[in-house]
Parts: C-alpha cells; structure tokens; sequence
C-alpha cells in the first residue's frame, strides 16, 4: 500500500515552461487537493477535487490547471511557470469529501528560473 | 487574511520539557482542528485532531487543549525527545453543505528539541 505518490521529487523549470506533477493515491479515496507550501504561509490550497470529473479552484489556483479523469489520479499542471509558483507541493488525498483525515504525499520541490 | 494564527514561529526546547505551540482562529464555523508533524523532506502526516466540544484531547505524549469561547487551541507536547524535532501545523476545517470541507493550516511551528 504506497498511499500517495508524487513526482517527481524535485524539478527545476525555466519561466514560460509547462510542466504537470503527477499525484497517484491508492487507497480508493475521493477527495484529492493540491496544496503549495511557503516559507511563512504554512500551506495554501490550490485545487482540490472531490471525485472523479469534478474539480473545484482553492485558495491560489491562478496558474494551475487540474483535471481527474479516475480516482487515482490528480495531475497538476503549470500552464506557463513564473518563478512566483517556487514552492514545494503536496498532494493530499482523503476518504471522502467529509473525511477530515488527509494523507499527504512526500511533496515536489519546484524550482523555477 | 489569515484565518488560522499559529505561534510561536520557531521553538527550542530541550529534552524532557513541554513544548507547548498555539493557535488562534476567527471562523466559529471551524469544526475540526488538526495538528500535523511534518519532518524534513516528508509531507505534513496527521498527529492528533479535536473537535469543539470537547476541551482536552491527549494520545501519549500529546495534547490538544481547546477553549472554545477564546477560539484558542494549543497542542502540549509532554517529555520532548529530539525525535519530536520537526515543523508542526495547526489545522481548522468545517463541513460545507455541497462542497468539501477545506481545511485552513496555520503557518507552522518549527520544533528543536535539544539534548
């Protein structure tokens, strides 16, 4: 049982590229997001979706693009990198949109130049 | 606008002493206040969590003290070992008819615990 799996790791971007951060979770959970985190700003939402075709924007969704085609997946997308969106990401994932419970992936460390 | 204040930022302490982290938050709609332990290079796991009625929670070493009226919450960590070094986040949440319940972390908590 892996839970939630990120790549990659780390990945250094130039501005202007795109570039999309996979997110797998394995534990038939419903509810997925996408959080960014800061230095200072603890950790921000920026997507989250609570099954599978339905997607919903969080706190700082500008720039980011998510889709949910199965349960297992949430891919993020930037659709056009901005050294702003430097950040380390964590996708998180629960039973369901009630469940208060997240399980949180090891995170992506994004660097962009 | 923060909705969740967390404080101290960064906190020492050494081995055997309480640490003691604090949050603040403004919604009275929150429902359900996390604490997640986040150690380098790992994303944030869930500690320990308490709802509004109840004041106290304690698992182990661990306790969430809760004053509702305050909107006040703190987590206690009792006989600190370096192993509880880490950064610790408080969370808030609360269920919302239609759409998921979201939550709000606070901006963190870096614990040193030294020998």
């Amino acid at each position: 049982n892996a839970g939630v799996t990120q790549t990659p790791k780390f990945q250094v971007l130039k501005t202007g590229q795109s570039m999309t951060l996979q997110c797998a979770q394995d534990m038939n959970h419903e509810y997925m997001s996408w959080y960014r985190q800061d230095p200072g700003m603890g950790l921000r939402l920026i997507h989250y979706s609570v099954g599978a075709g339905i997607t919903d924007q969080g706190e700082v969704p500008n720039g980011y693009n998510v889709s949910r085609s199965t349960t297992e997946d949430f891919p993020l997308r930037l659709l056009s990198a901005a050294p702003s969106q430097t950040s380390v990401y964590f996708c998180a994932s629960s039973k369901d949109r009630d469940s208060y419970g997240y399980t949180f992936g090891s995170g992506t460390r994004l660097t962009v130049v | 606008q923060q909705q969740v204040k967390q404080s101290p930022q960064s906190l020492i302490v050494q081995k055997g002493g309480i640490s003691i982290i604090n949050c603040a938050y403004e919604n009275t709609a929150f429902d359900y206040f996390p604490w997640y332990q986040q150690f380098p290079g790992k994303g944030p796991a869930l500690l320990i969590a308490i709802r509004p009625d109840v004041s106290e929670k304690k698992e182990g070493r661990f306790t969430i003290s809760f004053n509702k009226s305050a909107k006040q919450f703190s987590l206690h960590i009792m006989d600190s070992q370096p192993g509880d070094s880490a950064t610790y986040f408080c969370a808030a949440s609360r269920r919302r008819t239609g759409t998921a319940s979201k939550l709000t972390f606070g901006t963190g908590t870096r614990l040193q615990v030294t020998l």
